[in-house]
């Protein structure tokens, strides 16, 4: 069974630090590109980031370019996104998503919490 | 950075009725080289995770019915149902990966 469970989103201060994963199973993956996706509070949908199979290329959104990380451990099956100098316009939901063989993203996490706050 | 616009906002619709969504870039979502077009669709239902409905513009994914279909090009893309279910309440979003930053539009809430 395809499996993408996230985990830790937490509370934490403007200017602070945290590191979410995503860990993978149910497939292989190593075929698959990976992607962050994340849903602020009561609004929409935005792109945060995206890594090729091998983490050969990594794309983010501006608004998170030079602050937010992405990279995968094969060896684990997990997806990372390391988050610095955050702001509270960052708290929301993350979502990691499989990228199909086609780009699109075919099959989503339940996603995990971050909240932003002092 | 590819501006996506989907109107309306919000639908109202009743169960076995039909609707239709649109979907609108600041640019082309063809791309040249390939000539496949880089616009999907994607629902999230209430309390869930989005899922995905069409990819490239016009494909489904796996698993999703037939009632739901999509065409467009170049800018103006459509997602129609054609009877509406009780199972296909929620948010429905467009999004383009034609160029990064990969951007969504605001979405438009099916009720």
């Amino acid at each position: 069974e395809l499996q993408l469970l996230e985990s830790g989103g937490d509370l934490v201060l403007p200017g602070g630090s945290l590191s979410l994963s995503c860990a993978a199973s149910g497939f292989t993956f190593t075929n698959y590109a990976m992607t962050w996706v994340r849903q602020a509070p009561g609004r929409g949908l935005e792109w945060v980031s995206v890594i090729t199979r091998n983490g050969d290329y990594k794309y983010y959104s501006d608004a998170v370019k030079g602050r937010l990380t992405i990279s995968r451990d094969s060896s684990q099956n997990k997806l990372f996104l390391q988050m610095n100098s955050l702001t509270a316009e960052d708290t929301a939901i993350y979502y990691c998503a499989r990228v199909s063989i086609e780009g699109a993203f075919d099959f989503w996490g339940q996603g995990t919490l971050v909240t932003v706050s002092s | 950075d590819i501006v996506m616009t989907q109107t309306p906002l919000s639908l109202s619709v009743t169960p076995g009725e039909p609707a239709s969504f649109s979907c609108r870039s600041s640019q082309s979502l063809l791309d040249g080289d390939d000539g496949n077009t880089y616009l999907d669709w994607y629902l999230q239902k209430p309390g869930q995770s989005p899922q995905l409905l069409i990819f490239t513009a016009s494909y489904r994914a796996s698993d999703v019915p037939d009632r739901f279909s999509a065409s467009g090009s170049g800018t103006d893309f459509t997602l129609r149902i054609s009877r509406v279910e009780a199972d296909d309440f929620g948010v429905y979003y467009c999004m383009q990966r034609l160029e990064f930053p990969y951007t969504f539009g605001q979405g438009t809430k099916l009720e």
